[in-house]
């Protein structure tokens, strides 16, 4: 089975440019996150969506950030304009939430690594 | 903001020794669960332990959780230089209409052979 897939994996943009970043989740999954990972800051959970809708977005640092999930096998995560305190490695992973309140276990993507200069 | 907290950061040891990392929480849980991250890689879970346990094994790795302290441990035994990598607790945060897992700030294993 394909895990979660992140693209791209590497990117390297100058400030004030757009960025997207995207992800497939594992088949079957239901929930699926967008964490951010720096050495200062560690994990950062950014966005969470259950069922394509979006659950608490409170992690999103910025205005200038936002996410989406038209359908149960895509999202993306959008910084616009972008600035170089962005740069970090961004993980996508999915999961499958069965009863209320009980986090399942997370399936990671391998990331998606972000400079912006 | 973070739920757990990993100690130590960082752990340097040999080959053949055991592995200690701790985790302490804030809030009540009902599930704690270990990842571990290689080097560049996502991170992959390892072992989930219910508010109702008190002892996991899985191999090599042992997990406690002491919900009256909140806190857990996590044990490898008999380490290999390929179990370098980092590890990270990770406790739920739940509203009404979901839960997402918190992650702490890891600790750093590095076995030398």
């Amino acid at each position: 089975d394909a895990g979660v897939i992140q693209s791209p994996r590497h990117e390297v943009t100058e400030m004030g440019q757009e960025v997207t970043l995207r992800c497939k989740p594992i088949s079957g999954h239901n929930s699926l996150f967008w964490y951010r990972q720096t050495m200062m800051r560690g994990l950062e959970l950014l966005i969470y969506f259950n069922n394509n809708v979006p659950i608490d977005d409170s992690g999103m640092p910025e205005d200038r950030f936002s996410a989406k999930m038209p359908n149960a096998s895509f999202s993306t995560l959008k910084i616009q304009p972008s600035e170089p305190r962005d740069s970090a490695v961004y993980f996508c992973a999915s999961s499958f939430s069965g009863l209320a309140g009980q986090a399942g276990e997370l399936f990671f993507g391998e990331g998606s690594r972000l400079t912006v200069l | 903001s973070q739920q757990g907290e990993e100690d130590p950061q960082a752990l340097s040891i040999q080959e053949g020794e055991n592995a200690t990392m701790n985790c302490s929480y804030k809030t009540s849980i009902n599930n704690l669960q270990w990842y571990r991250q290689n080097s560049g890689r996502g991170l992959v879970h390892l072992i989930l332990i219910r508010s109702n346990e008190r002892e996991k094994h899985s191999g090599r790795l042992r997990v406690t959780l002491d919900t009256s302290k909140k806190s857990s441990s996590l044990l490898i035994t008999a380490s290999r230089a390929a179990d370098t990598a980092s590890y990270f607790c990770a406790t739920p945060r739940a509203n009404q209409a979901g839960t997402a897992l918190i992650f702490g700030k890891g600790t750093t294993l590095s076995v030398s052979s």
